[in-house]
C-alpha cells in the first residue's frame, strides 16, 4: 500500500517563474492538506482540499494556488515565485471521516529552491 | 501560532528513556493533545494523541497532567531512529481543524 508520494523531490526556479508541486495521497484517503516547512521550523498550514474544493486556508498569498483531481490527487501552484518560498512542501493526506482524529499521513516533501 | 511549548533540544542516552515535555496551558476543554514526530528529510509522522487520559500506543506513552495543562511523552527504550524533531500540537476535538506546528523539540539519542 504506497504512502503519499509528492514529486519532483527536489527542483530550483528563479525569481518571478511559476512551479506546479504534485502529490497522490495515502490508498483510500479522499483529504488532502499542503503544507510549507522553512529551514529550522515547523511545517506552516497552506491550504486543505476536499471534493476538489479547497475547503480551509492558512495565511498565505493568493500566489498560492491548488486543485484536486477526482482520484484526490492534488496540485500546489506558487506563481511569481520569491527569494522568501524557498522551503520544503509537505502533503498530508487523510480520511474526512476520521477527521476528528487528527492524524494526518505526510509525505516526504518537495524541497523547492528559488535563485 | 502554536498554543504549546516545547525545549528547543534535548538529548537522551540509547537504550535509556525519552521524556519530552510539553506545556499548553491555555489549552481548552476540547482540545486533544498531539504529537508528531519528523525525522531528517522525511514528512512528520504521527506518534500518538489523547485528551485527559494517559494513553500508550506501540510507539509510546503520553501522560497528560490532570489539570491538563502540561503533558509529556515518553519513549520508553530510545533508540539511535529516534533521533528526531519532536512536535507537541493542540488540536479542537471535532472538526477539520488543521495542525499547528510549532518549532519542536530536537531529540538526539547518542550511542
Amino acid at each position: 500500500d504506497a504512502g503519499v508520494t509528492q514529486s519532483p523531490t527536489h527542483l530550483i526556479k528563479t525569481r518571478g517563474q511559476q512551479v506546479t508541486l504534485r502529490c497522490s495521497p495515502k490508498s483510500g484517503h479522499d483529504t488532502v492538506s499542503w503544507y510549507q516547512q522553512a529551514l529550522g521550523q515547523g511545517p506552516q498550514f497552506i491550504f486543505q482540499y476536499y471534493e476538489e474544493e479547497e475547503r480551509q486556508r492558512g495565511n498565505f498569498p493568493d500566489r498560492f494556488s491548488g486543485h484536486q483531481f477526482p482520484n484526490y490527487s492534488s496540485e500546489l501552484n506558487v506563481n511569481a515565485l520569491l527569494l522568501g518560498d524557498s522551503a520544503l512542501y509537505l502533503c498530508a493526506s487523510s480520511r474526512v471521516r476520521e477527521a476528528n482524529t487528527g492524524e494526518l499521513f505526510f509525505g516526504e516533501g518537495s524541497r523547492l529552491t528559488v535563485l | 501560532d502554536a498554543k504549546t511549548t516545547q525545549p528547543t533540544s534535548m538529548d537522551c542516552a540509547e537504550g535509556r528513556a525519552a521524556n519530552l515535555p510539553c506545556n499548553h496551558s491555555t489549552i481548552s476543554g476540547n482540545e486533544y493533545v498531539y504529537w508528531y514526530r519528523q525525522i531528517h528529510s522525511q514528512g512528520p509522522q504521527y506518534i500518538i494523541h489523547g485528551l485527559k487520559n494517559n494513553e500508550t500506543n506501540e510507539m509510546a506513552s503520553l501522560i497528560i497532567t490532570e489539570d491538563r495543562k502540561s503533558s509529556t511523552l515518553i519513549l520508553p527504550h530510545a533508540t539511535l531512529r529516534d533521533t528526531a524533531v519532536y512536535y507537541c500540537i493542540v488540536r479542537p476535538i471535532s472538526g477539520n481543524t488543521p495542525l499547528v506546528f510549532g518549532k519542536g523539540t530536537r531529540l538526539s539519542v547518542i550511542a
